[in-house]
């Protein structure tokens, strides 16, 4: 089965900073790749995604990169935000999805 | 997202209970899908169902089962075979596409824990 990998569990940036997660998948078939947000105690809510055809999308401070032959993808977000400050999950998948661990996103005022 | 309402928001389970989780949508998703959180594990897939009357084990089935007689409902059932229960319950749906994956939606999740 699938197996994803991400990095870091932890990230602390300074506000205005950029953030960068990674995330590394084990299945070629996967050609699925969404990224959530989970805020404490809430539900998580899907902020970008990218298909296996596309490699790099944008959505206004939001970027997402995609690299096949290395089966990893990437999320940057630019002039980060105090509400920026979550925990983030990369997924990866066909049929169903797969879950990284999540990175705690930081923002430091 | 408003149109997947998990039931209760928080839940207790007595030793050698079983309890039965509800899941509802009214968005006309093709799929749904139950995850397990547990802190700094990510989440991890229990079973999901593309069609009505028939699902699919997860990563993580074991001490679980699952029905899905209506598209709008997708109910799991915590058996007392699951011996580590404790955990919060996230419920999921898409549509599903011919050829590309469709974005899953989360409800809000019911948080369950052993008396």
């Amino acid at each position: 089965g699938e197996n994803v990998e991400q990095h870091p569990s932890t990230l602390s940036v300074q506000e205005g900073d950029s953030a960068v997660i990674k995330c590394t998948y084990s299945d070629s078939a996967s050609n699925y790749f969404p990224w959530y947000k989970q805020e404490l105690g809430k539900r998580p809510q899907l902020i970008i995604d990218i298909r296996s055809n596309v490699g790099e999308k944008k959505d206004q401070r939001i970027a997402v990169t995609l690299n096949k032959t290395a089966k990893h993808f990437s999320l940057h977000i630019t002039e980060t935000q105090p509400e920026d400050s979550a925990v983030y999950f990369c997924a990866a998948g066909g049929d169903g999805l797969t879950f990284g661990k999540g990175t705690h996103l930081i923002i430091q005022p | 997202d408003g149109g997947i309402t998990q039931s209760p928001k928080y839940l207790f389970r007595k030793e050698g209970q079983n309890v039965t989780l509800s899941c509802e949508q009214n968005l006309n998703h093709d799929a749904m899908y139950w995850y397990r959180q547990d802190p700094g594990q990510g989440l991890r897939l229990i079973y999901y169902s593309q069609i009505v009357n028939d699902f699919q084990k997860g990563d993580i089935a074991e001490g679980y089962s699952v029905s899905r007689e209506k598209k709008e409902s997708f109910p799991l059932t915590v058996t007392s075979a699951q011996k580590n229960p404790t955990a919060f319950y996230l419920c999921a749906s898409s549509f599903t596409g011919s050829q590309d994956n469709q974005p899953q939606h989360f409800g809000d999740g019911t948080r369950l824990s052993i008396l």
